[in-house]
């Protein structure tokens, strides 16, 4: 089973600022990685595939980079509704993982 | 506009069944690539089982056997039969549609295994 790893857990950062969230694959899948956002009491929503391609609506401050084995999501001005937390998914192999999750928190 | 509902979650015994239904509005389930996905408080996002758009099915290795992935065209809709249920199976499930990613989800049904 493909193992993905976030970091780090918790991320203390103040509006308006820059966040960088890593996610790293136990074995190479290429650009296979989708990244989520999950508010309290909701469902998790889409907000990249493929690495890097910004789903429908998603705002352009959300950018998604890498290959491999080694992914980031940046977050470029950080906007009061952003303050969720983050999951990294793998869809290269069956079974599709999870990474365990940033929490990014309001400095 | 798409929309997901699901149902048939509640309380069940170890070793109990349950059926969830997902209904799906605004695209055709058959088209697609559905999945069930769960969560729980301490293992977090857990994917469960996908259904092709071809028909062809998935499962995470812990439930091959016990659950089964279903559509009916007819009423558009996802299920989700889950035999022999263990206390790890308590989560919230969602039904979510793949288009690249999971881009529509459902509100969720929580599953409870408890005696």
């Amino acid at each position: 089973e493909m193992v993905m790893t976030q970091s780090p857990a918790t991320l203390s950062v103040s509006p308006g600022e820059r966040a960088t969230l890593s996610c790293r694959a136990s074995q190479s899948i290429s650009s296979n990685l989708a990244w989520y956002q999950q508010k309290p009491g909701q469902a998790p929503r889409l907000l990249i595939y493929g690495a890097s391609t910004r789903a429908a609506g998603i705002p352009v401050r959300f950018s998604g980079s890498g290959s491999g084995t080694e992914f980031t999501l940046t977050i470029s001005s950080l906007q009061s509704e952003d303050f969720a937390v983050y999951y990294c998914q793998q869809y290269n192999n069956w079974p599709i993982t999870f990474g365990q999750g940033t929490r990014l928190e309001i400095k | 506009e798409v929309q997901l509902v699901e149902s048939g979650g509640g309380l069940v015994q170890p070793g109990g069944s349950l059926r969830l239904s997902c209904a799906a509005s605004g695209f055709t389930v058959s088209s697609y690539d559905m999945h069930w996905v769960r969560q729980t408080t301490g293992k977090g996002l857990e994917w469960v089982s996908g259904l092709g758009s071809a028909g062809d099915t998935y499962y995470l290795p812990s439930v091959k056997g016990r659950f089964t992935i279903s559509r009916e065209n007819a009423k558009n809709s996802l299920y989700l039969q889950m035999n022999s249920l263990r206390a790890g199976d308590t989560a919230v499930y969602y039904c979510a549609r793949w288009y690249g990613g999971w881009d529509n989800w459902g509100q969720g049904t929580l599953v409870t295994v408890s005696s």
